[in-house]
């Protein structure tokens, strides 16, 4: 099974808006990344926060980290239509093994 | 030019034809992955390699084959194709500091 799952698995918002994705998952993990995908294009990473760190900022991009009830966030401020895209988390453990959760599509109408 | 490409971008194959993607990376990154992408399931690792000779299986490896002879190659090979094997693959590498970087996709169409 996946390691992440993401909630909403759709969230449509006006611009100006905030959106805030969540994601929880199972297992240790070493850190933790956010990825971009707009269709018909590849992912493109956009945070990654690690598994001692609590909270990043990225430009409009917060991620939040919380290890003790294995979730995080991910919060868009003053949203655009360009940042009309899926949004994926995905954990990776000791290994190096990356595992995506199945992603919340996001759309911001202008 | 700098990145990672995936070859062909799509393809058409009949059940039980072999076929193999290939994905070549210019940066010299250890770690490589395939993965494929459904609706309704995200994206699900496949195989990753931890560097030339190092392979792994990841979440769904049944049906795939794969091979790092070079450190800059990583082609997947599905070796009898399937129905249920129709789907969008991609590669990726990862860089020291952990993310991945995705090439665009190669879309598969088993008929």
């Amino acid at each position: 099974s996946q390691q992440g799952e993401e909630d909403p698995q759709a969230l449509s918002i006006q611009e100006g808006e905030n959106a805030t994705m969540n994601c929880s998952y199972k297992t240790s993990i070493n850190n933790l990344q956010w990825y971009r995908q707009n269709s018909g294009r590849g992912l493109v990473h956009l945070i990654l926060i690690r598994s001692n760190e609590r909270e990043k900022h990225s430009g409009r991009l917060r991620v939040t980290l919380d290890t003790s009830k294995k979730s995080s966030s991910l919060l868009i401020t003053a949203s655009r239509a360009a940042d009309t895209a899926s949004y994926f988390c995905a954990t990776m453990n000791q290994g190096g093994k990356l595992i995506f959760g199945q992603g919340t599509e996001l759309s911001v109408k202008p | 030019d700098a990145g990672i490409t995936q070859s062909p971008r799509y393809k058409i194959t009949e059940t039980g034809r072999q076929v193999t993607l290939m994905c070549h990376q210019t940066w010299s990154h250890s770690y490589m992955f395939w993965y494929r992408q459904d609706l309704g399931h995200g994206l699900r690792l496949i195989y990753y390699s931890a560097a030339a000779d190092i392979t792994d299986k990841g979440e769904v490896p049944d049906g795939y084959v794969v091979s790092r002879s070079k450190t800059e190659n990583f082609p997947l090979t599905l070796e009898s194709a399937t129905r249920s094997q129709t789907s969008v693959y991609f590669c990726a590498s990862k860089q020291n500091t952990g993310e991945l970087f995705f090439g665009e996709g190669s879309r598969l169409t088993v008929l």
